[in-house]
């Protein structure tokens, strides 16, 4: 399957600072990138969906002004949790759509684990 | 909407069998499935498109009912490296976004 890497793997910052994550399809190109949040024992939860060139859509209770996301290439996604805040911490995952003839695959990035303090 | 799974959670002994459901209230256009270790992120398993579909590789296999409404994966002579949690993920069109259940964790124990 198509590789996505995701820098940092682990961030741990001071209340108030603000983080950067790296999302990169490695061997493909993706016009269509996804940011997920994931609770210890939970399910992933979609924040927001990355389109090359425009506007990222974000889910309804995301704050986008927070939560800064740009896709500048069709190999790079980031996300910017700004002002971050002890109840920001949690696992990032990225994750890269592949079209794939007629459907699409997602292959996910390894995580981030953010940790506010 | 968000896909219903079941079991919750499972233990098994290395080599017995499992099965995880995954269902929806509407008919879907497909089902992703995915393991994720603890503190890992999720690894693309299979993908189903077709009603009455079903496929897998090694010990692993799926199926899609008839009218796309509800998938299973089956685990078959489980192996340690089986240990995880499950989620199945599912679009209702073709652009729409993977929504994904609730998972389903899996301990295999020697």
């Amino acid at each position: 399957g198509a590789v996505v890497s995701q820098h940092p793997s682990r961030v741990i910052c001071k209340s108030g600072t603000s983080v950067k994550i790296e999302c990169r399809s490695l061997d493909f190109q993706a016009t269509t990138m996804f940011w997920y949040r994931q609770f210890p024992k939970q399910s992933l939860m979609l924040m927001a969906t990355s389109n090359e060139g425009s506007k990222a859509t974000y889910e309804q209770g995301v704050e986008k002004d927070k939560f800064l996301i740009n896709h500048a290439s069709l190999t790079l996604s980031t996300l910017t949790v700004t002002s971050a805040h002890p109840e920001d911490s949690s696992f990032y995952i990225c994750s890269a759509r592949e079209v794939v003839r007629d459907y699409n695959e997602q292959f996910f990035g390894p995580g981030t684990r953010l940790t506010v303090l | 909407q968000q896909p219903v799974q079941s079991p919750q959670a499972v233990i098994l002994r290395e080599g017995e069998d499992a099965v995880i459901n995954c269902s929806s209230s509407k008919a879907l256009y497909s089902v992703h499935w995915y393991r994720q270790k603890h503190g890992e992120a999720p690894i693309f398993l299979m993908i189903l498109l077709k009603g009455g579909e079903q496929k897998g590789h090694d010990k692993i296999s799926a199926s899609f009912n008839e009218k796309k409404q509800q998938s299973s994966l089956y685990l078959t002579a489980s192996q340690l490296s089986y240990s995880g949690t499950y989620f199945c993920g599912t679009r209702e069109t073709s652009g729409s976004r993977l929504t994904f259940g609730e998972g389903t964790q899996l301990t295999v124990n020697p």
